[in-house]
C-alpha cells in the first residue's frame, strides 16, 4: 500500500460526459501528479500541482482539468468524454521537501470506461 | 523534450534465471532514473532507483546501472521467482532537490517467469 487513495476505483459513464476523479496523496506529501495509462500510449503524464498550485503540464487535453484543494487532495475533470478517454488513470504523490527524495508514489488507479 | 526507449516489450525466462531489461533516454539533463513494477490491476510500484551521479545500485536480487554517456541504464534481477512476474517499467526525470520533474515512462516490459 503506497498511502495514496484514488477513488473510484472503477466508472463507467457515456460519451459527452463530465465525472471526476479524485487523489488523496500520502500524508505529508505536497505534489501530486496525474497520469494517463492506455494500451496504444503507455504510461502519459498529464499535470503536476504542489501545494495547491500548478507546477508542470504534460500531454493533457484542454477538456481536462485538473485542481489541489488546501488539504492538498486533488481531482482531475474530464469533460466531453470520448471513447479514446477510456484509460486507467492514476495520481502520485510525493514530498519535494528540500532534502526528500524525489520518489513517486502511485495509487491504485481508476479505471474509465467511454461507452 | 525526454524520450525514454525501453526493451524487450515481452520477456520469458524459466525460475532461477537473470532478467535483463534495456532503457535508453534523449534528454542528456534527465537525472533521476527509477523503475517500476506493475501487477495486474495496481498502481506502479517504485523497485529501485538511481540518480545520475552514480553508476550502480544493488537492493538484494535486484540492480540498476546507469550508463550517462550513452545514455542508457538497465534493470538486472537475478535469480528470478515466479513473483516477478508483471510489466516493468523504466522512467526518466529532470529533478534538483525540492522541484521534481514529471516522469517519462518507457512502454513496459512483460515479464514472464517460468515455474
Amino acid at each position: 500500500d503506497s498511502g495514496v487513495t484514488q477513488t473510484p476505483k472503477h466508472l463507467i459513464t457515456a460519451t459527452g460526459q463530465r465525472v471526476t476523479l479524485r487523489c488523496s496523496p500520502r500524508s505529508g506529501d505536497l505534489s501530486v501528479y496525474w497520469y494517463q495509462q492506455s494500451l496504444d500510449q503507455g504510461l502519459q503524464f498529464l499535470i503536476q500541482y504542489y501545494n495547491g498550485e500548478e507546477r508542470a503540464k504534460g500531454n493533457i487535453l484542454e477538456r481536462f482539468s485538473a485542481q489541489q484543494f488546501p488539504d492538498l487532495h486533488s481531482e482531475l475533470n474530464l469533460s466531453s468524454l470520448e471513447l479514446g478517454d477510456s484509460a486507467l488513470y492514476f495520481c502520485a504523490s510525493s514530498s519535494l521537501a528540500l532534502g526528500a527524495k524525489e520518489t513517486q508514489y502511485f495509487g491504485p488507479g481508476t479505471r474509465l470506461l467511454v461507452l | 523534450g525526454e524520450n525514454v526507449e525501453q526493451h524487450p516489450s515481452t520477456l520469458s525466462v524459466q525460475e532461477g534465471d537473470s532478467a535483463v531489461i534495456k532503457c535508453t533516454y534523449s534528454d542528456s539533463a534527465s537525472n533521476y532514473f527509477p523503475w517500476y513494477k506493475q501487477e495486474l490491476g495496481k498502481g506502479p510500484q517504485l523497485i529501485i532507483d538511481i540518480r545520475s551521479n552514480v553508476g550502480e545500485k544493488k537492493d538484494q536480487r535486484i540492480a540498476v546501472t546507469l550508463n550517462k554517456t550513452a545514455k542508457h541504464f538497465s534493470l538486472h534481477i537475478t535469480e528470478t521467482q515466479p513473483e516477478d512476474s508483471a510489466v516493468y517499467f523504466c522512467a526518466a526525470s529532470i529533478g534538483v532537490w525540492g522541484s521534481q520533474g514529471n516522469l517519462i515512462f518507457g512502454k513496459g516490459t512483460k515479464l514472464s517467469v517460468k515455474p
